[in-house]
């Protein structure tokens, strides 16, 4: 119940197109979704975050779409960039002040 | 600027050594964590500390001791019980639930 799953594991898309990462998860509990990006021998860093009374929240060129009855959240990337190549995790957390991270999905944006 | 510091960015530990990584902050958060990175495993959380003097275990917390005697340090000591030390160790914080975490640059270490 406290996993949160998270497709794919990577990921390869042309410059200009859309990026596409899914999240699952099962305790209902879970109130708040945030994303991460982190680069190689870097901190993640916060991306973008989402509470369950909307069902999208967009910020310039990322976009977190969120389905609360299947449980599911995913980060869309638009226009992706040479730039954008990193690793993803999507996260879940509740009252408590533990987040449970997704595994990763290594991003990589060909010029 | 605000943030946190992480150091050392590399460190060595020899067989039966315990070594203490270090997290300093200037955000003025409650909240503190730290969490171990493993190739494929995303990140698990060690310990965590809701307010000074207080910290609970995380999921993956033997072999591993914290302290909390001040606002903006928690440092992390890797014990000579945990026997996979090998890993890439992330110090984060917050204001608190449904706030979001700000992450150090992170500490590599490595056995010799």
């Amino acid at each position: 119940q406290q996993q949160v799953k998270q497709s794919p594991q990577s990921l390869i898309v042309q410059k200009g197109g859309i990026s596409i990462i899914n999240c699952a998860y099962e305790n209902t509990a879970f109130d708040y979704f945030p994303w991460y990006q982190q680069f190689p021998g870097k901190g993640p860093a916060l991306l973008i975050a989402i509470r369950p009374d909307v069902s999208e929240k967009k910020e310039g060129r990322f976009t977190i779409s969120f389905n609360k009855s299947a449980k599911q959240f995913s980060l869309h990337i638009m226009d992706s960039q040479p730039g954008d190549s990193a690793t993803y995790f999507c996260a879940a957390s509740g009252r408590t002040y533990k987040y449970i991270f997704g595994t990763g999905t290594r991003l990589k944006v060909l010029a | 600027d605000g943030g946190i510091t992480q150091s050392p960015k590399y460190l060595f530990r020899k067989e039966g050594q315990n070594v203490t990584l270090s997290c300093e902050q200037n955000l003025n958060h409650d909240a503190m964590y730290w969490y171990r990175q493993d190739p494929g495993q995303g990140l698990r959380l060690i310990y965590y500390s809701q307010i000074v003097n207080d910290f609970q275990k995380g999921d993956i917390a033997e072999g591993y001791s914290v302290s909390r005697e001040k606002k903006e340090s928690f440092p992390l000591t890797v014990t000579s019980a945990q026997k996979n030390p090998t890993a890439f160790y992330l110090c984060a914080s917050s204001q608190g639930a449904w706030q979001p975490q700000h992450f150090g640059d992170g500490t590599r270490l490595s056995i010799l």
